[in-house]
Protein backbone atom coordinates (compact mmCIF):
# COMPACT_ATOMS: atom_id res chain seq x y z
CA UNK A 1 0.00 0.00 0.00
CA UNK A 2 1.00 3.53 -0.75
CA UNK A 3 2.19 4.91 2.51
CA UNK A 4 1.49 8.77 3.82
CA UNK A 5 2.74 11.12 1.05
CA UNK A 6 3.55 15.22 2.09
CA UNK A 7 5.18 17.76 0.20
CA UNK A 8 7.02 19.58 0.09
CA UNK A 9 9.89 18.28 1.46
CA UNK A 10 11.73 21.25 2.67
CA UNK A 11 10.43 25.01 3.01
CA UNK A 12 12.61 27.61 3.80
CA UNK A 13 10.72 31.51 4.17
CA UNK A 14 11.20 34.83 6.46
CA UNK A 15 9.43 35.33 9.20
CA UNK A 16 6.46 36.85 9.06
CA UNK A 17 5.49 35.02 5.66
CA UNK A 18 3.25 32.31 5.59
CA UNK A 19 3.70 28.82 4.43
CA UNK A 20 1.48 26.03 3.57
CA UNK A 21 1.88 22.17 4.03
CA UNK A 22 -0.27 19.12 2.38
CA UNK A 23 -0.99 15.39 3.70
CA UNK A 24 -2.50 12.77 1.82
CA UNK A 25 -3.11 9.96 4.24
CA UNK A 26 -3.10 6.15 3.47
CA UNK A 27 -6.20 5.16 1.86
CA UNK A 28 -9.46 4.19 3.88
CA UNK A 29 -7.77 5.92 7.12
CA UNK A 30 -10.43 7.74 8.68
CA UNK A 31 -7.70 9.13 11.51
CA UNK A 32 -4.93 12.21 10.53
CA UNK A 33 -2.72 13.68 12.21
CA UNK A 34 -0.12 16.79 12.51
CA UNK A 35 2.83 16.66 14.88
CA UNK A 36 5.82 18.88 14.83
CA UNK A 37 8.71 18.26 16.09
CA UNK A 38 11.33 20.76 17.04
CA UNK A 39 14.97 19.95 17.04
CA UNK A 40 15.70 17.45 19.53
CA UNK A 41 12.41 17.32 20.98
CA UNK A 42 10.21 14.56 20.35
CA UNK A 43 7.27 15.39 18.34
CA UNK A 44 4.03 17.41 19.72
CA UNK A 45 0.60 16.84 18.80
CA UNK A 46 -0.94 19.95 16.47
CA UNK A 47 -3.99 18.13 15.64
CA UNK A 48 -6.21 15.09 15.16
CA UNK A 49 -8.76 14.97 12.90
CA UNK A 50 -11.48 11.96 12.24
CA UNK A 51 -12.71 12.04 8.96
CA UNK A 52 -12.91 15.97 8.26
CA UNK A 53 -13.84 16.66 11.91
CA UNK A 54 -11.35 18.19 14.33
CA UNK A 55 -10.91 15.85 17.65
CA UNK A 56 -7.96 17.41 19.45
CA UNK A 57 -6.67 20.94 18.44
CA UNK A 58 -5.81 22.30 22.12
CA UNK A 59 -2.14 22.51 21.48
CA UNK A 60 -2.27 24.42 18.29
CA UNK A 61 -1.42 27.82 18.16
CA UNK A 62 -4.45 29.46 16.77
CA UNK A 63 -3.54 32.63 16.15
CA UNK A 64 -1.28 31.47 13.81
CA UNK A 65 -1.97 27.72 12.57
CA UNK A 66 -4.63 26.58 11.16
CA UNK A 67 -5.80 23.00 9.83
CA UNK A 68 -8.23 21.59 7.44
CA UNK A 69 -9.56 18.43 6.20
CA UNK A 70 -11.36 18.45 3.22
CA UNK A 71 -14.22 15.46 2.22
CA UNK A 72 -11.97 13.66 5.54
CA UNK A 73 -8.74 12.68 3.04
CA UNK A 74 -6.32 15.12 2.47
CA UNK A 75 -4.96 18.03 4.55
CA UNK A 76 -3.01 21.42 4.25
CA UNK A 77 -1.36 23.01 7.51
CA UNK A 78 -0.75 26.53 7.50
CA UNK A 79 1.74 28.80 9.13
CA UNK A 80 0.73 32.62 8.57
CA UNK A 81 2.60 34.60 9.41
CA UNK A 82 5.85 32.84 10.48
CA UNK A 83 7.92 33.14 13.43
CA UNK A 84 11.34 32.11 14.04
CA UNK A 85 10.37 29.23 16.61
CA UNK A 86 8.29 27.79 14.14
CA UNK A 87 11.65 26.29 12.45
CA UNK A 88 10.57 22.47 12.90
CA UNK A 89 9.65 19.43 10.66
CA UNK A 90 5.85 18.79 10.60
CA UNK A 91 4.79 15.04 10.76
CA UNK A 92 1.83 14.05 9.21
CA UNK A 93 0.82 10.85 10.52
CA UNK A 94 -2.79 8.69 9.87
CA UNK A 95 -4.59 5.52 11.27
CA UNK A 96 -7.55 3.43 10.54
CA UNK A 97 -9.47 4.41 13.94
CA UNK A 98 -11.08 2.86 16.28
CA UNK A 99 -8.94 0.49 18.85
CA UNK A 100 -5.19 2.11 19.03
CA UNK A 101 -3.74 -1.17 19.60
CA UNK A 102 -5.48 -2.56 15.94
CA UNK A 103 -4.64 0.78 14.39
CA UNK A 104 -1.52 1.71 14.22
CA UNK A 105 0.17 5.11 13.32
CA UNK A 106 1.85 5.48 9.90
CA UNK A 107 3.95 8.30 9.26
CA UNK A 108 5.09 10.23 6.47
CA UNK A 109 8.34 11.80 6.22
CA UNK A 110 7.56 15.14 7.15
CA UNK A 111 8.31 18.65 6.08
CA UNK A 112 11.31 20.72 7.23
CA UNK A 113 10.67 24.09 7.53
CA UNK A 114 13.58 27.01 8.16
CA UNK A 115 12.04 30.36 9.56
CA UNK A 116 15.22 33.12 8.69
CA UNK B 1 -1.77 14.33 31.28
CA UNK B 2 0.95 12.01 30.30
CA UNK B 3 4.25 12.45 30.11
CA UNK B 4 7.33 10.21 28.51
CA UNK B 5 11.07 10.19 29.92
CA UNK B 6 13.89 9.06 27.74
CA UNK B 7 17.49 9.80 30.01
CA UNK B 8 19.50 9.17 27.39
CA UNK B 9 20.11 11.81 24.67
CA UNK B 10 22.78 10.08 23.05
CA UNK B 11 23.87 6.29 23.36
CA UNK B 12 26.20 3.74 20.94
CA UNK B 13 27.55 0.34 20.86
CA UNK B 14 29.54 -2.11 18.89
CA UNK B 15 27.78 -3.80 15.80
CA UNK B 16 26.33 -7.05 16.87
CA UNK B 17 26.48 -6.56 21.03
CA UNK B 18 23.30 -5.68 22.29
CA UNK B 19 22.31 -2.12 24.10
CA UNK B 20 19.32 -1.43 26.01
CA UNK B 21 17.09 2.20 25.89
CA UNK B 22 15.78 3.63 28.50
CA UNK B 23 11.78 4.54 28.63
CA UNK B 24 9.82 6.04 31.89
CA UNK B 25 6.42 7.61 32.06
CA UNK B 26 4.12 9.05 34.24
CA UNK B 27 0.20 8.40 34.12
CA UNK B 28 -3.04 7.96 36.10
CA UNK B 29 -4.11 5.71 33.78
CA UNK B 30 -4.76 2.12 34.36
CA UNK B 31 -5.06 0.90 30.36
CA UNK B 32 -2.61 2.23 27.97
CA UNK B 33 -0.39 0.92 25.29
CA UNK B 34 3.26 1.74 24.78
CA UNK B 35 5.45 2.39 21.57
CA UNK B 36 9.01 2.42 20.29
CA UNK B 37 9.44 4.30 17.22
CA UNK B 38 12.92 4.63 14.96
CA UNK B 39 13.79 7.82 13.35
CA UNK B 40 16.56 7.11 10.84
CA UNK B 41 17.66 10.25 8.78
CA UNK B 42 14.79 10.21 6.22
CA UNK B 43 12.53 11.46 9.50
CA UNK B 44 9.72 8.58 8.83
CA UNK B 45 9.08 7.73 12.08
CA UNK B 46 8.54 3.62 11.89
CA UNK B 47 7.28 1.25 14.53
CA UNK B 48 9.61 -0.67 16.28
CA UNK B 49 7.33 -2.69 18.84
CA UNK B 50 4.74 -2.42 21.23
CA UNK B 51 2.97 -2.86 24.31
CA UNK B 52 -0.70 -3.09 25.33
CA UNK B 53 -0.61 -2.47 29.44
CA UNK B 54 -2.77 -5.43 30.35
CA UNK B 55 -0.24 -7.61 28.95
CA UNK B 56 2.22 -9.10 31.63
CA UNK B 57 4.37 -10.85 28.62
CA UNK B 58 6.86 -8.21 27.40
CA UNK B 59 6.63 -8.14 23.80
CA UNK B 60 8.98 -8.89 21.09
CA UNK B 61 9.80 -8.45 17.16
CA UNK B 62 12.87 -10.08 15.86
CA UNK B 63 15.79 -8.60 17.65
CA UNK B 64 13.97 -6.04 19.53
CA UNK B 65 12.05 -6.87 22.78
CA UNK B 66 10.75 -4.61 25.97
CA UNK B 67 11.09 -5.07 29.98
CA UNK B 68 7.94 -3.20 30.77
CA UNK B 69 7.53 -3.09 34.79
CA UNK B 70 4.05 -1.60 34.99
CA UNK B 71 4.38 -0.49 38.87
CA UNK B 72 7.73 1.29 38.27
CA UNK B 73 6.10 2.78 35.06
CA UNK B 74 9.08 1.57 32.84
CA UNK B 75 9.84 0.73 29.49
CA UNK B 76 13.10 0.02 28.39
CA UNK B 77 13.76 -1.27 24.83
CA UNK B 78 16.61 -3.99 24.23
CA UNK B 79 17.99 -4.40 20.56
CA UNK B 80 20.22 -7.49 20.80
CA UNK B 81 22.88 -8.10 17.56
CA UNK B 82 22.89 -4.50 16.71
CA UNK B 83 23.44 -3.46 12.83
CA UNK B 84 24.51 -0.59 11.17
CA UNK B 85 20.88 -0.22 9.96
CA UNK B 86 19.45 0.48 13.79
CA UNK B 87 21.38 3.85 13.90
CA UNK B 88 18.59 6.37 14.04
CA UNK B 89 16.70 8.17 16.72
CA UNK B 90 14.49 6.26 19.27
CA UNK B 91 11.37 7.48 20.76
CA UNK B 92 9.45 5.86 23.49
CA UNK B 93 5.35 7.03 22.91
CA UNK B 94 2.44 6.80 25.18
CA UNK B 95 -1.25 6.60 24.16
CA UNK B 96 -4.26 5.72 26.40
CA UNK B 97 -6.09 2.77 25.71
CA UNK B 98 -9.73 3.46 24.54
CA UNK B 99 -10.84 7.06 22.83
CA UNK B 100 -13.69 8.71 24.81
CA UNK B 101 -15.83 8.01 21.61
CA UNK B 102 -15.22 5.49 19.03
CA UNK B 103 -16.62 7.73 16.55
CA UNK B 104 -13.24 9.62 18.03
CA UNK B 105 -11.12 7.19 16.87
CA UNK B 106 -7.96 6.73 18.36
CA UNK B 107 -5.96 8.40 20.85
CA UNK B 108 -3.10 10.95 20.56
CA UNK B 109 0.34 9.61 20.77
CA UNK B 110 2.56 10.92 23.79
CA UNK B 111 6.58 11.21 22.57
CA UNK B 112 9.47 11.63 24.74
CA UNK B 113 12.22 13.81 23.69
CA UNK B 114 13.98 10.30 21.88
CA UNK B 115 17.51 8.54 22.11
CA UNK B 116 20.12 8.81 19.23
CA UNK B 117 21.79 5.72 19.31
CA UNK B 118 24.64 4.97 17.20
CA UNK B 119 26.09 1.74 16.23
CA UNK B 120 30.00 1.82 15.67
CA UNK B 121 30.79 -0.65 12.65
Amino acid sequence: EAGVAQSPRYKIIEKRQSVAFWCNPISGHATLYWYQQILGQGPKLLIQFQNNGVVDDSQLPKDRFSAERLKGVDSTLKIQPAKLEDSAVYLCASSLGGSSYNSPLHFGNGTRLTVT
Amino acid sequence: AQTVTQSQPEMSVQEAETVTLSCTYDTSENNYYLFWYKQPPSRQMILVIRQEAYKQQNATENRFSVNFQKAAKSFSLKISDSQLGDTAMYFCAFMKSFPLDPNFGNEKLTFGTGTRLTIIP
